[in-house]
């Protein structure tokens, strides 16, 4: 069965610090990763996809096929990266129809 | 733009009566969907349009309708409202089927007593 998991509900760090929030999946094939973001009061937004292999906003994320994860770095934690963060998987070239994680709601302290 | 819009923002249904989300899109997308977002479940997947004409089922479609007349529009229907569908339902659309980022609307929050 197709699966997304963050086990973690709510990650508190404080500014400056590292941050990781985990991911990992079940899927059978090769499948696109991607973060979402929802800020406080906006709209849920793509953060990064793992086809781009792109920083956006100082975050990273490296799809490892080994340990089936998806990881999202970043080395400097700031107050504004505070919202809840999404893993969604899809099948290859069906990035219209994803599968979520539970969501991982990240707080960062002054 | 406007992108991807959704009425009502909030709505109080009583057990057993009907209605209807509105979605919209102005960016000519082919594919549409509409999730439900719950506590401690992230976003599920409940009804998909891949164009005008054509929908499917997702994860969780059952007490849900759709139907795709136009390629703006995606209306999604409770037919009969019950207290489990009591979330914030959100509706999404990307370029195509194999599009690689949804845009999604800013989300209805629905309540059935």
């Amino acid at each position: 069965a197709q699966r997304v998991t963050q086990p973690e509900k709510l990650l508190s760090v404080f500014k400056g610090a590292p941050v990781e929030l985990k991911c990992n999946y079940s899927y059978s094939g090769s499948p696109e990763l991607f973060w979402y973001v929802q800020y406080s009061r906006q709209r849920l937004q793509l953060l990064l996809r793992h086809i781009s292999r792109e920083s956006i906003k100082g975050f990273t994320a490296d799809l490892n096929k080994g340990e089936t994860s998806f990881h999202l770095k970043k080395p400097f934690a700031q107050e504004e990266d505070s919202a809840m963060y999404y893993c969604a998987l899809s099948r290859y070239n069906q990035g219209g129809k994803l599968i979520f994680g539970q969501g991982t709601e990240l707080s960062v302290k002054p | 733009n406007a992108g991807v819009t959704q009425t009502p923002k909030f709505q109080v249904l009583k057990t057993g009566q009907s209605m209807t989300l509105q979605c919209a899109q102005d960016m000519n997308h082919e594919y549409m969907s509409w999730y439900r977002q719950d506590p401690g479940m992230g976003l599920r997947l409940i009804h998909y349009s891949v164009g005008a004409g054509i929908t499917d089922q997702g994860e969780v479609p059952n007490g849900y309708n759709v139907s795709r007349s136009t390629t703006e529009d995606f209306p999604l229907r409770l037919l009969s409202a019950a207290p489990s569908q009591t979330s914030v339902y959100f509706c999404a659309s990307t370029k195509t089927a194999g599009g690689h980022e949804q845009y999604f609307g800013p989300g209805t929050r629905l309540t059935v007593t």
